[in-house]
């Protein structure tokens, strides 16, 4: 089955300094999505990019879609101490004439002020 | 809106017992899923909705997870007899589809139950 992959699973960096998270998928997607998780709370929605897109910004977040290489990347610009959480991949795929929405394993981002 | 709106918000309950959790999806939306988060396994989908009809129930652990959405505004989700391993966050999530994608469009996330089984 389809799964979401998020590389590194860790990253630290210093304030001011950008972050570029990684995701890798198996099958053929409709759309891609971004998600950001504090630590105890739910995800909020940061960015989708569709399959006919390559690449969309977002304020600081630039995600980039490559289908052929099935894979996306999340770069933060300019990051902040806010920015720790965790980041979550999301795609969709039609299997079987039913979607399937699949989460990546996420990335854990501290940012060091 | 509110958002999504999820109850309880903390669940502690024995080995054996019924648990049933709660989701209210955001006004006017199409879908709503519910997912499970847990350490070991990540965040997984454990069944969602369209249009209060199950699409996709294929992420359901056992015959003791059941999910009934009986109108648009308000979805149970029902572990019954509750184990241990049962322990973790349960999300519920609501969206709308995406005209002329065919698929959910971005997701709301609800706060989350923290279920506990003793």
């Amino acid at each position: 089955s389809q799964q979401g992959e998020e590389d590194p699973q860790a990253l630290s960096i210093q304030e001011g300094e950008n972050a570029t998270m990684n995701c890798s998928y198996k099958t053929s997607i409709n759309n891609l999505q971004w998600y950001r998780q504090n630590s105890g709370r739910g995800l909020v929605h940061l960015i989708l990019i569709r399959s006919n897109e390559r690449e969309k910004h977002s304020g600081r977040l630039r995600v980039t879609l490559d289908t052929s290489k099935k894979s996306s990347s999340l770069l933060i610009t300019a990051s902040r101490a806010a920015d720790t959480a965790s980041y979550f991949c999301a795609t969709d795929a039609l299997t079987s004439g039913t979607y399937k929405y699949i989460f990546g394993t996420g990335t854990r981002l501290k940012v060091l002020a | 809106d509110a958002g999504v709106i999820q109850s309880p918000r903390h669940e502690v309950t024995e080995m054996g017992q019924e648990v049933t959790l709660r989701c209210k999806p955001i006004s006017g939306h199409d879908y709503l899923f519910w997912y499970r988060q847990t350490m070991m396994r990540g965040l997984e989908l454990l069944i969602y909705f369209n249009n209060n009809v199950p699409i996709d129930d294929s992420g359901m652990p056992e015959d003791r997870f059941s999910a009934k959405m009986p109108n648009a505004s308000f979805s149970t989700l029902k572990i019954q007899p509750s184990e241990p391993r049962d322990s973790a966050v349960y999300f519920c999530a609501s969206s709308l589809r995406i005209q002329g994608w065919g698929s959910a469009d971005t997701q709301y996330f609800g706060p989350g139950t923290r279920l506990t089984v003793l």
